[in-house]
């Protein structure tokens, strides 16, 4: 199957750490993204990792894939207002270049 | 570069009537996809074309939606005639290497 899933909703205080997790079902997934969608915008990629590779970090994110489990998830330390969103995750097959997305997890952050 | 480029970014019209929603690619990039997010079904793949292309088409509804790409900087998608089920955000965005989309600000579509 095709299928990725997110939790709808968290909610979390402005400087703790957030953490969004996604399942995806295919195996051949050979990347995966998230995505942030900001109210009445488009999405945006955050970041991504490779299948072979087990976590990926970049300043305030970090990625953490476990392929064995199909489980991928995004961790944000110091969660400002500004990381107020829907977060998406979204994977890629190999040889392809259709992404198929979660339905988003939006992340409410209080002050 | 401007980024991904649509427009109209709202259209409110009646029932019956054709809509069509129009995309600037960003420059460089040779795959265009067109994207559906309602409440209710979330972000969905309409159609992606790779160099002018159109690769996978199994997401348009039906066959009251048709899109194409004139040139390799611009697409548009139609929908004719409309009906109020076809009220959504329509996302275009484009895409260089394989999964890293931008996005468009979106084309927010009501049909009465």
């Amino acid at each position: 199957g095709e299928d990725v899933e997110q939790s709808l909703f968290l909610s979390v205080r402005e400087g703790d750490s957030s953490v969004i997790n996604c399942t995806y079902t295919d195996s051949s997934s050979t990347y995966l993204y998230w995505y942030k969608q900001e109210p009445g915008a488009g999405l945006q990629l955050l970041t991504y990792i490779f299948s072979n590779m087990d976590m990926k970090q970049d300043q305030r994110l970090t990625v953490l894939l476990n392929k064995k489990d199909k489980h991928l998830s995004l961790r944000i330390a110091d969660t400002q207002t500004g990381d107020s969103a829907i977060y998406f995750c979204a994977e890629v097959k190999e040889g392809g270049n259709k992404l198929t997305f979660g339905g988003g997890t939006r992340v409410l952050v209080k002050p | 570069d401007a980024g991904v480029i649509q427009s109209p970014r709202h259209e409110v019209t009646e029932m019956g009537q054709e809509v069509t929603l129009r995309c600037k690619l960003i420059s460089g990039h040779n795959s265009l996809f067109w994207y559906r997010q309602t409440m209710m079904r979330g972000l969905e793949l309409l159609i992606y074309f790779n160099n002018n292309v159109p690769i996978d088409d199994s997401g348009m509804p039906e066959d009251r939606f048709s899109a194409k790409m004139p040139n390799a900087s611009f697409s548009t998608l139609k929908i004719q005639p409309s009906e109020p089920r076809d009220s959504a955000v329509y996302f275009c965005a484009s895409s260089q290497l394989r999964g890293e989309l931008f996005f468009g600000e979106g084309s927010r579509l009501t049909v009465l």
